[in-house]
């Protein structure tokens, strides 16, 4: 596609409740990221894709907190048993390679209740 | 520890003069800084990188410069415009580092 998909853009969802958030990258894009943002906050990183492996996964903040890239394209981050401070926007970006500039999507504002 | 600082507080100044952000860091030695720019409800766009042995970078309107004494990099746009209101981001990434770090953003309001 033309730009970064993030899918769905809006998801609203019960305490205790598993997410699941897609992320399509940009055609050719072998990195892919992963952040999180928080209401008035910066960007908070949670993963790194090369390919279909996670060189780099410190930023994710719990076991409850996991995701996978396949094909080494669509990327999926799933959230277990949602807490109501997981409620941010999950910001998806990939790149041409690792240290190249970041083209992000438009991002799923999570609001968990 | 280590902190990277963008100055939370609005700036507002009047179009056509120069808006000038700032972003410190400190306990990193960055490869290389990046300057996006976030509107409303969308994801940040890449604007300018600066390399740790460059000083300035231009393009356009826009001027970035990195002081890796100081610890600082400078964003300037140059005639501003109100199209130029939004928040602006530093992010930096270390040698052999795949994250790329940002700080929390310095919003910009130009006013007709």
């Amino acid at each position: 596609g033309a730009g970064v998909s993030q899918s769905p853009s809006n998801k609203v969802t019960e305490k205790g409740k598993d997410v699941e958030l897609r992320c399509d990258p940009i055609s050719g894009h072998t990195a892919l990221y992963w952040y999180r943002q928080s209401l008035g906050q910066g960007l908070e990183f949670l993963i790194y894709f090369q390919g279909n492996s996670a060189p780099d996964k410190s930023g994710l903040p719990s076991d409850r907190f996991s995701a996978e890239r396949t094909g080494g394209s669509v990327s999926t981050l799933t959230i277990q048993r949602t807490q109501q401070e997981d409620s941010a926007v999950y910001l998806c970006a990939s790149s041409l390679g690792w240290n190249e500039k970041l083209f992000f999507g438009s991002g799923t504002q999570l609001s968990v209740l | 520890s280590q902190k990277i600082e963008q100055n939370s507080e609005a700036l507002n100044i009047q179009e056509g003069k120069t808006a000038t952000l700032t972003c410190n860091y400190t306990n990193y030695s960055p490869a290389y800084l990046q300057w996006y720019r976030q509107d409303p409800g969308r994801g940040p766009v890449f604007l300018l990188l600066i390399r740790e042995n460059e000083k300035e970078k231009r393009k356009e309107r826009l001027k970035v410069t990195f002081d890796t004494t100081l610890k600082q990099s400078l964003f300037h746009i140059t005639a501003s415009q109100p199209a130029d209101s939004a928040t602006y981001l530093c992010a930096l990434r270390m040698d052999s580092s795949y994250k790329l770090i940002f700080g929390s953003g310095t919003r910009l309001l130009v006013r007709p």
